[in-house]
Formats: C-alpha cells, sequence, structure tokens
C-alpha cells in the first residue's frame, strides 16, 4: 500500500537559519506531489506542486523554494527563515484525483 | 486563475438539523471537485468528489454534494448531522494542469 512519509513533525530554527523538509512516498510511482502551509481561518494555501523530476510550479512568491531530485521525493527549502515562515506545513500526494497527506510539520521560527 | 471561495467560515448546527457549506470555484478550464474533512486533531479525508457524470454525487457519512456548472459551485449537504460531525471541511478544486487548490474552510459545530 501507498504511504507518505513527512519529517519532521515540530522544528524550531532561529530567524536567519536554513530549512528543508522532506517528503517521501512510498508504493507508487510518479506521484503528483504538493507542499501546503495550513493556518487557521485561511484553509490550505498550495505553495509548491510537482507532476515529475524537476517539473515544479510555484504559486505564492516567497522566501521558500521546492525541488524534486527523485521521483517520490519532494522537498521544501528556505536559504534565510523569516518569522513569517512559522506555520503548519502539509505535504501530499495524488493518485486517481484522490490527495492523500503527511502528518505535517509544525514549523515556529524565532 | 483558478480560485476556491468558501461563504461560511463557520456554520454551528444542532444535532439532527440539516447541514449545507457553500463553495463556489472560478477556473478557465474544466475542473475536478473534492469536499475534504478534518476531524479535530487528525489529517484530511476525502469526503467525495466530482469527476464527471451525475451532477449529484453521495460521499462517506451521509453527506452528499451537487455540481452546478452555471454557478460554478459545489455544495455540500447532509439531512441530519450528528455530534461526530464536528470537523472542519474544505472545499477543492484540481484542474487538468494537476493544480489542487483549496478554499479556506468551514468550520461546523454540532450542538446536542
Amino acid at each position: 500500500s501507498q504511504t507518505i512519509h513527512q519529517w519532521p513533525a515540530t522544528l524550531v530554527q532561529p530567524v536567519g537559519s536554513p530549512l528543508s523538509l522532506e517528503c517521501t512516498v512510498e508504493g507508487t510511482s510518479n506521484p503528483n506531489l504538493y507542499w501546503y502551509r495550513q493556518a487557521a481561518g485561511r484553509g490550505l494555501q498550495l505553495l509548491f506542486y510537482s507532476i515529475g523530476i524537476d517539473q515544479i510550479s510555484s504559486e505564492v512568491p516567497q522566501n521558500l523554494s521546492a525541488s524534486r531530485p527523485q521521483d517520490r521525493q519532494f522537498i521544501l527549502s528556505s536559504k534565510k527563515l523569516l518569522l513569517s515562515d512559522s506555520g503548519f506545513y502539509l505535504c501530499a500526494w495524488e493518485e486517481t484525483t484522490e490527495a492523500f497527506f503527511g502528518q505535517g510539520t509544525r514549523l515556529t521560527v524565532v | 486563475a483558478q480560485s476556491v471561495t468558501q461563504l461560511d467560515s463557520q456554520v454551528p448546527v444542532f444535532e439532527e438539523a440539516p447541514v449545507e457549506l457553500r463553495c463556489n470555484y472560478s477556473s478557465s478550464v474544466s475542473v475536478y471537485l473534492f469536499w475534504y474533512v478534518q476531524y479535530p486533531n487528525q489529517g484530511l479525508q476525502l469526503l467525495l468528489k466530482y469527476l464527471s457524470g451525475s451532477t449529484l454525487v453521495k460521499g462517506i457519512n451521509g453527506f452528499e454534494a451537487e455540481f452546478n456548472k452555471s454557478q460554478t459551485s459545489f455544495h455540500l449537504r447532509k439531512p441530519s448531522v450528528h455530534i461526530s460531525d464536528t470537523a472542519e471541511y474544505f472545499c477543492a478544486v484540481r484542474s487538468n494542469d494537476y493544480k489542487l487548490s483549496f478554499g479556506a474552510g468551514t468550520t461546523v459545530t454540532v450542538r446536542a
């Protein structure tokens, strides 16, 4: 069966430090992959999505970037975190139009 | 541009009463439509989806939704809610370029 792994679950980082959040999917090939940020009252904000290796679409101009070095790996990064980058980040993959979500990462920038 | 608007941020409702959650979308291309639910302290799970065919879609837990192309709406309904339906509900739109966008969510609170 297919599973999605997202880590770490929680992260506290100082302002100006780099960020790397990783998401991997098992049990499927060539999945569509997504990064979202979830905030109370704002729903899920689509940050990036990818339909294949090196095929990444960015939805919101901001301090973050995404990469897909392998078919089933999707990484969210930042070179220098801002306080406003704090939030709950969700990775998701899609198969036959149903999306499945990771457990999320709670990022606090201090 | 593709966007999803959930018209109600909070919906309080009494147990066994009906509930309707409204969702409108804008898109210049054909889309697939979804409703997801997030129970307290849990992840999102799919309630139902519209891909094609009948505009009335039935999902899990007694929910149904109707796709209205002319009004670009996909409203969610349940004729009689239970306490366990207390959750946040998200409408989502997926275009044929695989972009999957969500609305801001509607919090449903069911009271006895």
